[in-house]
């Protein structure tokens, strides 16, 4: 079956621009979440949703970060005025229940902020 | 608070050699959930096994092997006859049981392995 697909692939933006990325989650999964990789380091956790509800927003490095998510679908991360130091790779991760279940990531978006 | 310890950040093997991934964790619950995952040069992270606090077993697949210990808080990973295709970076993980944002992956900080012709 499908994985979980992000878009774009890739994403080159200027700073201070705003800039949404996208997930797909795997069918039926009703957990998603999202990490920040930056260059040469682990994965930074960022949030999580159950259903369309996100209860916990503290991983978000800054107020120009949000997300949502409809229903059990689709999930969009949006970064305001965008800073060069938001230049990494957010990937997109689902499950298919909350609480220690196999999280199946996608490919992640590459964003760089000239 | 949870912590994962990959101490190892680079290894280099030659091909055929057995190579082990140390993964030191830590965490105050009772009930956590512990993970390998391989990232190759494309970059998308792959899963590979998730362990129960509650099984200690350890587990084999193929040429891979994963020793769990509680009371070493530790989870190994070993490749045996390392083969060329298993160069990647690998992370080990760790999810605690609970509400909030426990629900998460905390990440080491991974082990880049190089498996040479």
């Amino acid at each position: 079956g499908a994985g979980v697909s992000q878009s774009p692939s890739n994403k080159v933006t200027e700073k201070g621009k705003d800039v949404e990325l996208r997930c797909d989650p795997i069918s039926g999964h009703t957990a998603l979440y999202w990490y920040r990789q930056r260059l040469g380091q682990g994965l930074e956790f960022l949030i999580y949703f159950q259903g369309n509800s996100a209860p916990d927003k503290s991983g978000l490095p800054s107020d120009r970060f949000s997300a949502e998510r409809t229903g059990e679908s689709v999930s969009t991360l949006t970064i305001q005025r965008t800073q060069q130091e938001d230049s990494a790779v957010y990937l997109c991760a689902s499950s298919l229940i909350l609480g220690g279940d196999t999280q199946y990531f996608g490919p992640g978006t590459r964003l760089t902020v000239l | 608070a949870q912590k994962v310890t990959q101490a190892q950040t680079e290894i280099s093997v030659v091909e055929k050699e057995d190579v082990t991934l140390d993964c030191v964790y830590e965490t105050r619950d009772t009930t956590y959930y512990l993970f390998w995952y391989k990232q190759p040069p494309s970059g998308e992270l792959v899963f590979l096994i998730r362990r129960n606090s509650f099984d200690e077993q350890n587990e084999i697949s193929g040429r891979y092997s994963w020793n769990f210990q509680k009371s070493t808080s530790s989870f190994n990973f070993t490749i045996t006859a390392s083969q060329v295709v298993d160069s990647a970076v690998y992370f080990c993980a760790l999810s605690e049981w609970g509400g909030g944002s426990n629900y998460k992956l905390t990440f080491g900080k991974g082990t880049l392995l190089t498996v040479n012709p």
